[in-house]
This record gives C-alpha cells, structure tokens and sequence, in this order.
C-alpha cells in the first residue's frame, strides 16, 4: 500500500523559512524508480507545482520560486524535505507531496502523480 | 511559465457530455504528451483522472476521456452524473527547466 503524508509547521511569520516533511510508505526512493514532488493549493485557488526529486538525486523546481525552494531526500527515512525561505501571506495554502514514476521503456518520469498525501495547511501571517 | 489556461466553469445536464479545455503552448501542451487531468472535490486530495494525454488509471470510470489537438487538450465526461460536480485541474509538462505547469481549473456544474 502506497502513502504519503506531510508534517511541518502550520503557522508561520513572514520571513520566516517553511520546512515541511513528506513521509511516505510502499515505494522507495533508493531502489524503485519514482520522484516525490510538491504541490501547493491556496485557499479556493488553483493548484500550483513547486517541486520534484528523483530516485536519482536529479531535482526539478518551479521557475518562479526556484531561488526560494530546496528539495532534498533521506532514503534511510523514506522522507522528502522541501524548504521555502521567506515565507509570505500569499504563500498561506495547503501544501501536498505526490508520487511522479519513471516509463521503464524510455527511462524519463512520467510527470504525473498517481498518489497524494492528504495535504497540510500552513498559514503566513504576523 | 505561465498556467495552463481552462474556463472557469462548465455545466451540462445528466447524462450529457461535456468537454474541457486546456490550452497552453507549443512550449508545453503542444509539445509533449505529457498531459495529465486530476479531479478534486471540495476539501479532498486531488486524484488522477487521466494521464499521458488519454490513457485511463486503473479503477476510473471510462466516462472519462482525453485527447489533444495542438496546444490545446480536453477533458471530456460523457453521461453526466450529479458526482462528477466537482473541480478539474489539467497539468502539462514543460520541458526539462519548467518541468511542470497546472491549469487554472474549472469547476463543472451538472444542471
């Protein structure tokens, strides 16, 4: 069985740096082929792609945020880290990590996710 | 990289059929058959409908389908049920840098 979870802060200060921690089971990104990505969902707002590691290290980040983010991944822990300096109010959204699998015909990402984590709220605000 | 773009809304009576766009660019959609669709009710985590342009996950109803024309690709729900009222979210890749890119999404009233 494949899941995934978030944990992190869910209030935050502007400025103030977002560590937020994907947790997952029934893969592994030290011997399966997949990625771990973030998404984040603002309140009544649309979805928007932050960021994506592979199994082999090769890291992806949204062009608009790509200085504000780092993703990183502890296989010993079946975790995925993503950080966001300098946190702001429009920055307030549900955050969601979610599965990308590789083609094993091709060798690329599929670029989509199959499984999510529930999500986690993470408010900015002073 | 801007978003997908997909009307804000779309409606159609039980049993009809429906179809959603998504356009984006030769830089994107137009490009790859990287084009995936996810569903999301109010509140609830956001599930795969469709991916690589029209390809069904296991377990989604055949009711859905997809395609692409261009840089632009469609949803389409044939026989409208009061379920599927709910939000639809295109997703493309973009290219090695740019990676990924969501539409805005639409939301679907069923009359």
């Amino acid at each position: 069985q494949i899941t995934l979870k978030e944990s992190g802060p869910t209030l935050l200060k502007p400025t103030q740096t977002l560590t937020l921690t994907c947790t997952f089971s029934g893969f592994s990104l030290n011997t399966d082929r997949v990625g771990v990505g973030w998404i984040r969902q603002p309140p009544g707002k649309a979805l928007e792609w932050l960021a994506l590691i592979y199994w082999d290290d090769d890291k992806r980040y949204s062009p608009s945020l790509q200085g504000r983010l780092t993703i990183t991944k502890d296989t010993s822990k079946n975790q995925v880290v993503l950080t966001m300096t300098y946190m702001d109010s429009v920055d307030t959204a549900t955050y969601y990590c979610a599965r990308d699998t590789y083609d094993m015909l091709t060798g690329f990402p599929r670029y989509y996710f199959d499984y999510w984590g529930q999500g986690t709220l993470v408010t900015v605000s002073s | 990289q801007s978003a997908l773009t997909q009307p804000r809304s779309v409606s159609g009576s039980p049993g009809q059929s429906v179809t959603i766009s998504c356009t984006g660019t030769s830089s994107d959609v137009g490009t790859y058959d990287y084009v995936s669709w996810y569903q999301q009710s109010p509140g609830k985590v956001p599930k795969l409908i469709i991916y690589d342009v029209s390809k069904r996950p296991s377990g989604v109803s055949d009711r859905f389908s997809g395609s692409k024309s261009g840089n632009t690709a469609s949803l389409t729900i044939s026989g409208l049920q009061a379920e599927d009222e709910v939000d639809y979210y295109c997703c493309s890749f973009a290219g090695r840098y740019t990676s990924l890119v969501f539409g805005g999404g639409t939301k679907l009233t069923v009359l």
